[in-house]
């Protein structure tokens, strides 16, 4: 069974380019998470989706950054432009809420530079 | 104050040995906490959750004591494979709204 899938793995870019990242969630789930993570901030939550709807956006650093889940198997995160700040490890993750147990599962992460 | 704080270490410990982490939390009304594991350049995955009564998964024990808001992960018989970063996340708000917040992570190394 197919857990997140994340592409690309990894991306270099220069400074001011447009960075497109994806992500296919695990199916039959209804939750999708974009994190960020770097050394000094940790795990940072940047948007939410239920049902391909988005519930919170306040992680969201600035306006460059902007997410999409057009349907229920397919996400994007997309940064416009990109600057050396941005180089992270992004993950996307996927959830079914059932009760009060809410696992979330990772996928892989696109280890993003930007020079 | 961040709203999940650990100690991120590191921890050195050799193989055999019992560590313990701790983890604070500052939304009183959190209701669901996790302990996730997160290997050297891979992505996180959950360990086990936490419940009000404590509870065993072998070598591991998670307790929580809501009224000083406060979560720990006990690790005994520690093994070389037990070397990680180890994620405290806490449900956001009092309802189960699907967000979690993540500590910034304990690293554990064991050595032989």
């Amino acid at each position: 069974d197919a857990g997140v899938i994340q592409s690309p793995r990894h991306e270099v870019t220069e400074m001011g380019q447009e960075v497109t990242l994806r992500c296919k969630p695990i199916s039959g789930h209804d939750y999708l998470f974009w994190y960020r993570q770097t050394m000094m901030r940790g795990l940072e939550l940047l948007i939410y989706f239920n049902n391909n709807v988005p519930i919170d956006d306040s992680g969201m650093p600035e306006d460059r950054f902007s997410a999409k889940m057009p349907n229920a198997s397919f996400s994007t995160l997309k940064i416009q432009p990109s600057e050396p700040r941005d180089s992270a490890v992004y993950f996307c993750a996927s959830s079914y809420l059932s009760g009060a147990y809410n696992e979330q599962f990772f996928g892989p992460g696109t280890r993003l530079t930007v020079l | 104050r961040k709203e999940v704080e650990q100690d991120p270490g590191p921890f050195n410990v050799p193989e055999g040995a019992t560590v313990a982490f701790n983890c604070t939390y500052s939304n009183s009304a959190s209701q669901s906490f996790f302990w996730y594991r997160q290997d050297c350049r891979k992505e996180p995955k959950l360990l086990m959750s936490v419940y009000s009564s404590g509870n065993e998964d072998g070598r591991f024990t998670a307790q929580l004591n809501r009224a000083s808001q406060y979560i720990s992960l006990l690790i005994r018989d520690s093994k070389l494979s037990d070397s990680a970063t180890y994620l405290c996340v806490v449900n956001y708000g009092s309802g189960n709204t699907g967000k979690l917040i993540f500590g910034q992570g304990t690293t554990l190394q064991v050595k032989p």
